[in-house]
């Protein structure tokens, strides 16, 4: 079993849907939970950050732990063409030294239709 | 305005040549890392330095190396390029633990081509 799970989609919803993307992982030591946009040819970029388990909003972005089920969720509101990305999930564990690299998923590709 | 740099954007390099991907940053993090990206799969961490320190992760082929000349600078080496080895190479920064934010910044990566 891979230690982070995200369907790779492609999943394609018309212009104003909410969309939900999803992780699920294995390792219960990861504590900090990240979701990353990547446009086709660039970096990721970061879209939301959440320590532990909780909620967290940002304009039309929701991020969503669950540490019980070990289940991570990013919801988009009114989604817009221009949300047409790969989402990536990434994780890591708390350490000491800190400087630990992210885990991360496979990627959905979401596609926004007009 | 750009935070980390990568250079070049695309690299085409022959089978067996030594090729060199260089990685800069504005944000004066003291923690570099470099992913391997394979199309349509997550990122994979090679390698990272935190300030001096070199962390080589176990799965990382002797064939890759780094070199971190300063905070600003890192490269990443690829001794002798496979068919393999053909990825997007991204590089990424953070601060040090102890601040809220552990996202990474990354740069826009550097499309390899081993021909």
């Amino acid at each position: 079993q891979k230690e982070v799970e995200q369907d790779p989609g492609p999943l394609s919803v018309p212009e104003g849907a909410i969309v939900s993307l999803n992780c699920t992982y294995s390792n219960s030591a990861f504590q900090y939970f990240m979701w990353y946009r990547q446009y086709s040819r660039k970096g990721p970029e970061l879209l939301m950050y959440t320590y532990s388990s909780g909620n967290k909003e940002d304009g039309r972005f929701t991020a969503q732990v669950d540490k019980s089920s070990k289940y991570i969720s990013l919801f988009i509101r009114d989604s817009q063409p221009s949300d047409s990305a790969t989402y990536l999930c990434a994780m890591r564990a708390y350490s000491g030294g800190g400087a630990d690299g992210l885990t991360f998923g496979k990627g959905t590709h979401l596609i926004i239709q007009p | 305005d750009a935070m980390v740099i990568q250079n070049p954007r695309y690299q085409v390099t022959q089978f067996g040549k030594p090729v060199t991907l260089s990685c800069s940053q504005t944000l004066n993090h003291n923690v570099m890392y470099w992913y391997q990206q394979k199309s349509s799969q997550a990122p994979k961490l090679l390698f990272h330095y935190y300030d001096k320190d070199f962390n080589n992760e176990a799965d990382t082929p002797d064939n890759f190396q780094s070199r971190r000349p300063n905070t600003s600078f890192c490269f990443l080496d690829i001794r002798s390029p496979g068919l393999g080895d053909a990825a997007m190479y991204l590089c990424a920064t953070s601060r040090d633990r102890g601040g809220a934010n552990y996202g990474y910044t990354f740069g826009s990566g550097t499309r390899l081509t081993v021909v």
